[in-house]
């Protein structure tokens, strides 16, 4: 089946440091993405979105890249800080479907040294 | 405005027992999800609903049932608990299931199956 999955379990920074968060997915016809923050005992916090037709996207300290050609998503996140130690998830939208339903990955867990 | 809940935070369940999870949202929200997450793996889709009185199947929809009878309100039974349950149950609603609509999660019931 289609999954989405993440390159490392635990990546660990330095505060104050940038920080990329890897995600690679499967299906060539899933045109929404989104990075979710979790943290311990909360649920999933929508962070930011990007659509297929889009190549980056910029938010509040956080950056969205995707590359359709090798089906590979990453999230940026500038000057790290200790608020941003959490599990975070990248899903996606299956193309046709118009149900909404996302595919989450397993999770990357950010941990932010002081 | 509280946005998505869900009752009850915390529950134990011996084999056999059944039990209801109430996700509930004040956010006039149509689609409306559950899921579930064990640990060290992203979430998984049991059931969801597109619209009062309706619901679909997910991914791991057995030993599951739900119903959407209010259009605030998403219940998920268990009719004879297993241990395999035993899991962090996660609500989820959106206004609408089209990209570009993210979901908002509850904050989760942990369920435990002896």
């Amino acid at each position: 089946g289609e999954s989405v999955g993440l390159h490392l379990p635990t990546l660990s920074v330095q505060e104050g440091d940038n920080s990329i968060i890897n995600c690679a997915y499967s299906n060539s016809a899933s045109d929404y993405f989104i990075w979710y923050k979790q943290e311990s005992g909360k649920g999933p916090q929508f962070i930011i979105d990007i659509r297929s037709n889009m190549d980056k996207r910029q938010g509040q300290r956080v950056t969205v890249l995707l590359n359709k050609t090798v089906k590979h998503l990453s999230l940026q996140i500038a000057a790290t800080q200790p608020g941003d130690s959490a599990v975070y998830f990248c899903a996606e939208n299956m193309g046709s479907s118009n149900t909404g339903k996302l595919i989450f990955g397993q999770g990357t867990t950010l941990q932010v040294k002081p | 405005n509280a946005g998505v809940t869900q009752t009850p935070k915390f529950r134990v369940l011996k084999t056999g027992q059944s039990m209801t999870l109430l996700c509930a949202q004040d956010m006039n929200h149509e689609y409306m999800y559950w899921y579930r997450q064990d640990p060290g793996m992203g979430l998984r889709l049991i059931h969801y609903s597109v619209g009062e009185g309706t619901t679909a199947k997910g991914e791991v929809p057995d030993g599951y049932n739900v119903s959407r009878l209010k259009k605030q309100n998403f219940l998920l039974g268990l009719e004879s608990a297993a241990p395999s349950q035993t899991s962090v149950y996660f609500c989820a609603s959106s206004p609408r299931g089209r990209v570009g609509n993210e979901q908002f999660f509850g904050p989760g019931t942990r369920l435990t199956v002896l």
